[in-house]
């Protein structure tokens, strides 16, 4: 069976500082791979996908990049963090278009 | 501009009763949707999708409805169990997009009682 895992569950970090959020999905080739940031009280908004290695697209301009270096893991980078980069980050993949996405348990990110 | 709207921000429904959750979307590009159910501190978990040639889909207690010219769609879980308490997500696709982007609703909060 496939499984996704996301790390560290929970990240505190003071502004100006770099992130580093990763993604593995096991039990699976080639999937489709996303990041979502949920804000408070708002619904999940999608930052980033990757339909392969190397190929990352941006949905919203943010102080945020995306990278996948191999397969199945996908990471979530900045180099100077913003008060505004605070949320729950979700990473997701699926195996083909119009196919449900499965979830990672997510990073609770709280900028100082 | 909120393409997919649950207006509902809570509900609260007695165990072994119905809850019927609700979502609008207005994009008519939309042509597939999924429930998914959040508890705290986890990821959403897939529940039920529906595809726009259908207006019925169900999985045991779960069945999702859809209006395509209400552009409405509902979850409705019969019998509701005290375990269904959770954060409830709407979101919606457009076929022939290459990315399977989901555009999701707020959620709406169910609270079973016991």
């Amino acid at each position: 069976s496939q499984t996704i895992h996301q790390w560290p569950a929970t990240l505190v970090q003071p502004v100006g500082s770099p992130l580093s959020l990763e993604c593995t999905v096991e039990g699976t080739s080639n999937p489709n791979l996303y990041w979502y940031r949920q804000a408070a009280g708002r619904g999940l908004q999608l930052l980033f996908y990757s339909v392969g290695i190397g190929q990352i697209s941006s949905e919203v301009p943010q102080n945020l990049s995306a990278s996948r270096p191999q397969d199945r893991q996908f990471i979530l980078s900045s180099k100077k963090l913003l008060l505004s980069d605070s949320g729950f980050y979700l990473c997701a993949w699926s195996r083909q278009v119009n196919q449900p996405q499965h979830f990672g348990d997510g990073t609770r990110l709280s900028i100082l | 501009d909120q393409q997919v709207k649950q207006n509902s921000p809570s509900l609260s429904v007695q165990e072994g009763r119905i809850s019927i959750l609700n979502c609008d979307y207005t994009n008519s590009m939309f042509d597939y949707f999924l429930w998914y159910k959040k508890y705290p501190a986890e990821g959403p978990t897939f529940l039920i999708s529906i595809s726009s040639i259908k207006d019925k889909n169900e999985d045991g207690r779960f069945t999702v409805f859809l209006n395509k010219s209400a552009k409405h769609l509902s979850l409705h879980i019969v019998p509701s169990q005290p375990g269904d308490s959770a954060v409830y997500f709407c979101a919606a696709s457009a076929r022939g997009g290459a990315t399977n982007k989901l555009i999701f609703g707020t959620g709406t909060l169910l609270a079973v009682q016991p």
